[in-house]
This record gives structure tokens, sequence and C-alpha cells, in this order.
């Protein structure tokens, strides 16, 4: 089936640093993927999603590209600030039927000023 | 962006009592699911709806039951709470675009925890 496998954490980095949060996914058709954020004590917020291959996603300062030839959905951003500490899901939908969302188990990012 | 509201946030009760979960969102979406967040974050599908009277259980056995009588409200009902049912409980809701894909839009979520 479907699988979402993304880069264990937790991951801790200081303010105005890259961020790199790794997401690969094994999908039998051709899925639409997404970057999902959890801020403490809240529910998940959609940050970005990409619909098809080569498609970048971005919001926020975030960005993450479609890559069909690595299955890969690489969350990336240029400079962390303390408020983007939060849990991150990257997750696909298969669009082909079943509609449902798959996730991956979630990085929690934690940024030191 | 979709307005989903879930009632209460938080509770915490007894063993052996039943309990409703609320869930209700006003963009007019057909789809709706519940998800079960344990402590490691990990989310699990319980339940899943497609539209009135329509509803499905998810990947993720769970002894909570869903009604579906009117679009927007989607209720997660336990009949006799145990400890084991302690967790954060998700709702959320799509729509389906023409020639596109579903995208999920979640409630703030319940912490429910029993004694």
């Amino acid at each position: 089936g479907d699988s979402v496998t993304q880069m264990e954490g937790p991951v801790t980095l200081s303010e105005e640093a890259f961020l790199t949060i790794n997401c690969t996914y094994t999908a039998t058709g051709y899925p639409s993927l997404f970057w999902y954020v959890q801020y403490p004590g809240e529910g998940l917020q959609l940050l970005l999603k990409a619909t098809k291959a080569d498609d970048k996603g971005s919001n926020k300062g975030f960005e993450a590209t479609y890559r069909k030839e690595t299955t890969s959905f690489h969350l990336e951003k240029g400079s962390v600030q303390v408020s983007d500490s939060a849990v991150y899901f990257c997750a696909l939908s298969d669009g082909g039927g079943s509609e449902k969302l798959v996730f991956g188990k979630g990085t929690k990012l934690t940024v030191n000023p | 962006e979709a307005d989903i509201y879930q009632t209460p946030r938080y509770l915490v009760i007894g063993t052996g009592k039943k309990i409703t979960l609320e869930c209700s969102q006003t963009m007019g979406h057909d789809k709706m699911y519940w998800y079960q967040q344990d402590p490691g974050m990990e989310l699990h599908l319980i339940h899943y709806s497609y539209g009135v009277n329509s509803t499905e259980k998810g990947d993720l056995s769970s002894e909570s039951t869903v009604s579906r009588i009117r679009t927007e409200h989607f209720p997660l009902t336990l009949e006799s709470a145990r400890p084991s049912h302690t967790s954060q409980y998700l709702c959320a809701s799509s729509e389906r675009k023409t020639g596109g894909t579903d995208t999920q839009y979640f409630g703030p979520g319940t912490r429910l925890t029993v004694l």
C-alpha cells in the first residue's frame, strides 16, 4: 500500500538556520503531496501542497518540490524563526478513489533564539 | 479555507462514561474524517464519511462510532470510555475539486483523558 517516510526528529536549530525535513513516498499511482504543520495544542494546518511532478509548493517561506524520479517531497526553509517550532507532517493522497490521506509519523522542530 | 469546529477542546472523564465529541464545518464539504493521534504524534484514520448517511471505518480499528445525519455535522461517540481511549481526536473535512485533488482541513482537536 501507499506509505510516507519522513526523517525522524526531534530537530533542533538555532534561529536563522536552514531547515530541511526529508520526506519520501511509495505510491502506485500519481499522488498529491502535502505538508501539514501542527503547533502545540492545536490541530493540523495545511502548509503547502503539490499535485503533480515538478510542482513546487510554497508558503510562509517554506518550499517543497514534487520529485517523481526520487519519490521525494522534502520541506525546506532558508531561515527559520522561533515561531516555526512545531510538528511537521508529510502526507499523500492518491486521489484515485480512496481519497484518504496517508501521513508520515511527524517531525518535531524546535527553534532556539 | 474551511472553518471546522470541534467541541469540547479538552475533556477529562471517568471510565465507563458515554461521550460524544462534536465536529462541525460550515463550508458544505461532502467528506469528513476522524483521526486519532497518539502521544507519539502519529495520526490514524478511524472513521470517514463521503456524505449524509455514509460512514466507513478507517485504517485503525476503533470502538467509537460515528453518524452523518447532516452535511455539516459528524459526531463521534464512545459508549463506554476506557483509559485506552485517552488520545487526541482530530476532525477534518474536504471538498472534491473538479479535475483536482482533495485538500483536507482540520479542526483544532479534542484532547480526551479517561481516568
